[in-house]
């Protein structure tokens, strides 16, 4: 079964310094991977996604993420934070052949000005 | 083009009660999916359909909770009776069965239970 490790429920970065948010997956075979963003009192919101095409993939508002099989990581990063980014970020893998996603338990942003 | 939408937003009911909750899925999306979130257990798939049809109900807790899709266009689930601990924010989400399988969530509907 797959499943999803986010390192660090909570990141903290100052206004305008590089964002780096850490996710690793496990899977049997070559996965679907997502990041989500979730702003309060609000739905999951998708940021970007890998589907087997390119391993750099460029997302909304500024946020990208490498696919790294040797690493079986997904890393979302934004190159300067911007207070609005403050939200919680979720990743997500999905098997090839099934509808399903896994979610990881999430990464709390704060943005300090 | 209309969001997934689900209502009510909010809910507010007491132990016992039957509570149901909607969902609209973006037209022309044929995977409905339910989650649920809360702090302890984050976000947990209770049950998804394809095509109108429950592929796959593991998540949902107990027998309490049932789901239906009667139409491409509607879903329900259906707590009864509810308890404390179903508390919780209430997720839907749709997609396509032909697409590269991102889901497009609602707004979420706070169920809280006294």
């Amino acid at each position: 079964a797959q499943s999803v490790t986010q390192l660090g429920s909570h990141v903290s970065v100052s206004e305008g310094a590089l964002v780096l948010l850490r996710c690793n997956y496990s899977s049997s075979v070559p996965p679907y991977l997502f990041w989500y963003v979730q702003y309060p009192n609000q739905g999951l919101q998708l940021l970007l996604k890998y589907t087997s095409a390119a391993t750099l993939v460029k997302g909304i508002n500024g946020f990208e993420a490498e696919f790294k099989k040797s690493e079986t990581s997904f890393h979302l990063t934004k190159p300067s934070a911007h207070m609005s980014d403050a939200a919680e970020y979720f990743c997500a893998v999905s098997k090839q052949r099934t509808r399903q996603l896994t979610f990881g338990s999430g990464t709390q942003l704060t943005v300090l000005p | 083009d209309a969001g997934v939408i689900q209502s009510p937003r909010h809910e507010v009911t007491e132990m016992g009660q039957e509570v149901t909750l909607r969902c609209k899925p973006i037209s022309g999306h044929n995977s409905l999916f339910w989650y649920r979130q809360t702090m302890m257990r984050g976000l947990e798939l209770l049950i998804y359909f394809n095509n109108n049809v429950p592929i796959d109900d593991s998540g949902m807790p107990e027998d309490r909770f049932s789901a239906k899709m009667p139409n491409a266009s509607f879903s329900t689930l259906k707590i009864q009776p509810s308890e404390p601990r179903d508390s919780a924010v209430y997720f839907c989400a749709s997609s396509l069965v032909s697409g590269e399988y991102e889901q497009y969530f609602g707004p979420g509907t706070r169920l809280t239970v006294t």
